[in-house]
């Protein structure tokens, strides 16, 4: 099984701060990896696909980067709807597609 | 826009099944390239997928959970279901279903969830 990471479990941030998450994969997953933004109470919304393609509706500021075990995602001028959490996802394996922990983005 | 909708019961008690349906709307369960899938949020921890199936019956499924999940698809109703067999507390969850794009197999379009306890 491919088994994912993400660091920091959790950072505060303030609004207009450049904000990074990382994740890592344990075996390389080429760049089938994929980000997630949830906030309380709702389904997780897709924003980065292909470890650095923007989801169509999704703003600019949220950008992805990596490719083999590690990735990014950076959130330029954090925005006050952006405090959630935050999964990536591997999409390399079919027999197990599976998420990381989550990081909780809150408000310093 | 795309949208899915689950519907089944909130609670089932310990050893029974646990069936839910996801309602596909302005879209076509029969579209090439996505498949349909089931991810669960136990409440409080991270995202679990379940398994994913195409409308021609093709599936995937997590290996923990293979012996005691099936999905199938009603292509007449554009739905898709979830049973999952003899339950116990730790399938305590929010269950999504999802729309799952076989290009890069990201989960594009969700349903809002729905949280299934288990409990006597």
């Amino acid at each position: 099984d491919i088994q994912m990471t993400q660091s920091p479990s959790s950072l505060s941030a303030s609004v207009g701060d450049r904000v990074t998450i990382t994740c890592r994969a344990s075996q390389s997953v080429k760049s089938y990896l994929n980000w997630y933004q949830q906030k309380p109470g709702q389904a997780p919304k897709l924003l980065i696909y292909a470890a650095s393609s923007l989801q169509s509706g999704v703003p600019s500021r949220f950008s992805g980067s990596g490719s083999g075990t590690d990735f990014t995602l950076t959130i330029n001028s954090l925005q006050p709807e952006d405090f959630a959490t935050y999964y990536c996802q591997q999409s390399y394996s079919t027999l197990l597609f599976t998420f990381g922990p989550g990081t909780k983005v809150d408000i310093k | 826009q795309l949208q899915l909708q689950e519907s089944g019961p909130g609670l089932v008690k310990p050893s029974e099944t646990l069936s839910l349906t996801c309602t596909v709307s302005s879209g076509s369960i029969s579209s090439r390239n996505y498949y349909w899938g089931w991810i669960r949020q136990p409440p409080g921890k991270g995202l679990e997928w379940i398994g994913s199936m195409y409308y021609t019956g093709s599936a995937y499924y997590n290996p923990s959970l293979k012996s005691r999940v099936t999905i199938s698809v009603d292509t007449s109703k554009n739905q898709f279901s979830l049973k999952l067999t003899s339950v116990t507390a730790t399938d305590t969850a929010v269950y999504y279903c999802a729309r799952h794009f076989s290009n890069y197999w990201n989960f594009d379009f969700w349903g809002q969830g729905t949280l299934v306890t288990v409990s006597s």
